[in-house]
């Protein structure tokens, strides 16, 4: 069955901006979970998504957001863009449970300059 | 709150040497403990898990025990080829439907 998919895999974008990034579960997974991950800060949890409801977050500011669809597709959203926000951004999805697998996309890698 | 500890990297190793990488965990009770691998421009990929004590997950000659005692899970393997270089993270989870990452060890191995 196909995997986790992540568009755009590369972005770049400017300071000030904002950025939309998109994720396609395992047909199946409900649950959908967003990381940043940086080489100083390592993998850091954003937040997850389950039946189209936030169902658990992370200590990010309020420009990070995120949605879920009815198809359990995911989309990410930065606003006001900072140079700081540069990083690999996963994706990552699962049935449910908390000894449940995750499995991740390949990511979208986000250069703001 | 729970928390993975992983040995802090590059490691550095010849092909066919052995290996291990360290983690150990705090968590409440018995969580889930997984080893997820990421290989270069890629994301992470689940290797191996283990949901209870004394439980071993093996996987392509990765092993790791899931020890209660000593709140480990270790990860080994007996002879180490180029291409499993790669960035691996130690992960549990408990009381959450979210894992909880190590920060990651290198493994980097030279022909």
């Amino acid at each position: 069955k196909a995997g986790v998919t992540q568009t755009p895999r590369y972005l770049i974008k400017t300071r000030g901006q904002q950025v939309t990034l998109s994720c396609s579960p395992i047909s199946g997974h409900r649950s959908v979970s967003w990381y940043q991950q940086t080489p100083g800060q390592g993998l850091q949890f954003l937040f997850e998504y389950f039946s189209e409801t936030q169902r658990n977050k992370g200590n990010f500011p309020g420009r990070f957001s995120g949605r879920q669809f009815s198809n359990s597709r995911s989309e990410m959203n930065v606003s006001t863009l900072e140079l700081g926000d540069s990083a690999l951004y996963l994706c990552a999805s699962s049935l449910q449970g908390s000894s449940t697998e995750a499995f991740f996309g390949q990511g979208t890698r986000l250069t703001v300059v | 709150g729970n928390s993975v500890t992983q040995m802090e990297g590059p490691v550095t190793l010849s092909e066919e040497a052995f290996l291990t990488i360290n983690c150990t965990y705090t968590a409440t009770g018995y969580p889930s403990l997984f080893w997820y691998v990421q290989y270069p421009g890629e994301g992470l990929q689940l290797l191996l898990k283990a949901t209870k004590a004394d439980d071993k997950g093996s996987n392509k000659g990765f092993e790791a025990t899931y020890r209660k005692e000593t709140t480990s899970f270790h990860l080994e393997k007996g002879s180490v080829q180029v291409s499993d270089s790669a960035v691996y993270f130690c992960a549990l989870t408990r009381g959450s439907y979210i894992p909880t990452f190590g920060r990651g060890t290198s493994l980097i191995v030279h022909p």
